[in-house]
């Protein structure tokens, strides 16, 4: 089975634009968790998505939104980049809803540097 | 909300010996504990889950404890080899009040030959 795949892995961008991240979950997975993972902070969760619904979000502002198709394929865009925003950007998926199984898949992260 | 502690500091252990990591947390009662491997510039790795009913699990060379009581899990590595230097992240499911999934900043373990 494949794994969990994320791109890109590496983007640059400015403050001020947006970006948007992608994840494939492995193939049967309807859970996707979205986690920001900094030197400061550790790994935070952002929020998951199951079945195309948001059931979690972390506390997180509301520049950082995702979603997820019928594909379970999932993105998440963050809007007016910040530097604080810089960070690895990781992609997790479950065969159940988090607290269910509780096994998470991750991915290699896409690593996110604002300038 | 619920708060996870590990040992920010570096573990340092000669190969062969056996190394223990300590994970503690506060205002939660879960229903389970993971660990989860990190390695550098990679994504964490599942490694072991320990329910509230269970006190101990094992893994091959891992073992867990769960003391709900003192509200600590303990992470071993018996005859720990150089390729077991990673990050070690404790990690509990969201709470019934508070839905987010939690993890600790985790501990680095090195192990020397």
């Amino acid at each position: 089975k494949a794994g969990v795949t994320q791109t890109p892995r590496y983007l640059i961008k400015t403050r001020g634009q947006q970006v948007t991240l992608s994840c494939s979950p492995i193939s049967g997975h309807r859970s996707v968790s979205w986690y920001q993972q900094t030197p400061g902070q550790g790994l935070q969760f952002l929020f998951e998505y199951f079945s195309e619904t948001q059931r979690n979000k972390g506390n997180f502002p509301g520049r950082f939104s995702g979603r997820q198709f019928s594909n379970s394929r999932s993105e998440m865009n963050v809007s007016t980049l910040e530097l604080g925003d810089s960070a690895l950007y990781l992609c997790a998926s479950s065969g159940s809803v988090w607290g269910s199984t509780g096994e998470q898949y991750f991915g290699p992260g896409t690593r996110l540097t604002v300038t | 909300s619920q708060k996870i502690e590990q040992n920010s500091e570096a573990l340092n252990i000669q190969e062969g010996k056996t190394a223990t990591l300590t994970c503690n947390y506060t205002n939660y009662s879960p229903a389970y504990l993971q660990w989860y491997r990190q390695d550098p510039g990679r994504g964490p790795v599942f490694l072991l889950l320990i329910r509230e009913n269970e006190k101990e699990k094992r893994k091959e060379r891992l073992k867990v404890t769960f003391d709900t009581t003192l509200k600590q899990s303990l992470f071993h590595i018996t005859a720990s080899q150089p390729a077991d230097s990673a990050t070690y992240l404790c990690a509990l499911p969201a709470s019934g009040g508070s839905y987010i999934p939690t993890f600790g900043r985790g501990t680095s373990l090195i192990v020397h030959p």
